[in-house]
């Protein structure tokens, strides 16, 4: 069995380019976080996603940042206009369901995409 | 607010000896979950062991096991027997619970076995 894909793995991108991120989550899988990872920091949570619906964004941006994890397809962390501070290891993370216990569906990570931001 | 904290950025240990990396949370939960994660160079978020608030047992796997103390809000985890392979970067996690499902993170610690 596959797990989270990432890709790409490394993305440079100058300062006003737009950056994509992809995250094919594992088979059955049907609910994606995205995280970020700052130099010399621990992940951080961004959003949180069900097919079609994003459910928790409460650690995403305002601004410039969006996520959608689509019926057909990966999940896409779309991040416009690109700033220095955007330069970071950003991980995309699934889990067969949202039940409390995420004891017994603990969350998969992909290898995660490093965004530098030139 | 609910934090995880983990207060030693850097950690040493000579192969085949035994070594405690430290984390403390804050909530107010009563039931939650916490999580140890190694992340190797590659990048790779690897699950070492996890341990459910409301069980007093410490969790094991293998060489790996936790000391949980839920009163003192205390969690770290005991590398035994430590190889060359367990060097990586440490990060303490909790999910506290509520519909989503998340993870908290420390900010890591960074083990170094020497040999």
């Amino acid at each position: 069995n596959a797990g989270v894909m990432q890709n790409p793995r490394h993305l440079v991108r100058r300062r006003g380019q737009e950056a994509r991120l992809r995250c094919s989550p594992v088979k059955g899988h049907s609910h994606v976080y995205w995280y970020r990872q700052l130099p010399e920091e621990g992940l951080k949570f961004m959003v949180y996603l069900q097919k079609e619906n994003i459910i928790d964004e409460s650690g995403m941006p305002k601004e410039r940042f969006s996520a959608e994890f689509p019926k057909e397809g990966p999940s896409i962390l779309r991040i416009q206009q690109v700033v220095r501070g955007d330069s970071a290891a950003y991980f995309c993370a699934s889990s067969p369901w949202s039940s409390y216990s995420s004891y017994n569906s603990p969350l998969h990570f992909g290898n995660g995409t490093r965004l530098t931001v030139t | 607010a609910q934090t995880v904290t983990q207060s030693q950025p850097e950690m040493s240990v000579q192969e085949a000896e035994t070594v405690t990396l430290s984390c403390t949370y804050d909530t107010s939960e009563s039931d939650y979950y916490l999580f140890w994660y190694k992340q190797p160079p590659s990048r790779q978020m690897i699950l070492v062991i996890r341990q459910e608030a409301y069980k007093q047992q410490n969790a094991t796997e293998n060489r790996f096991s936790v000391n949980f103390q839920k009163a003192a809000k205390s969690f770290s985890l005991k590398i035994s027997d430590s190889q060359l392979g367990d060097a990586a970067m440490y990060f303490c996690a909790a999910n506290y619970g509520g519909a989503t499902n998340k993870l908290i993170f420390g900010t890591g610690t960074l083990l170094a076995v020497q040999p």
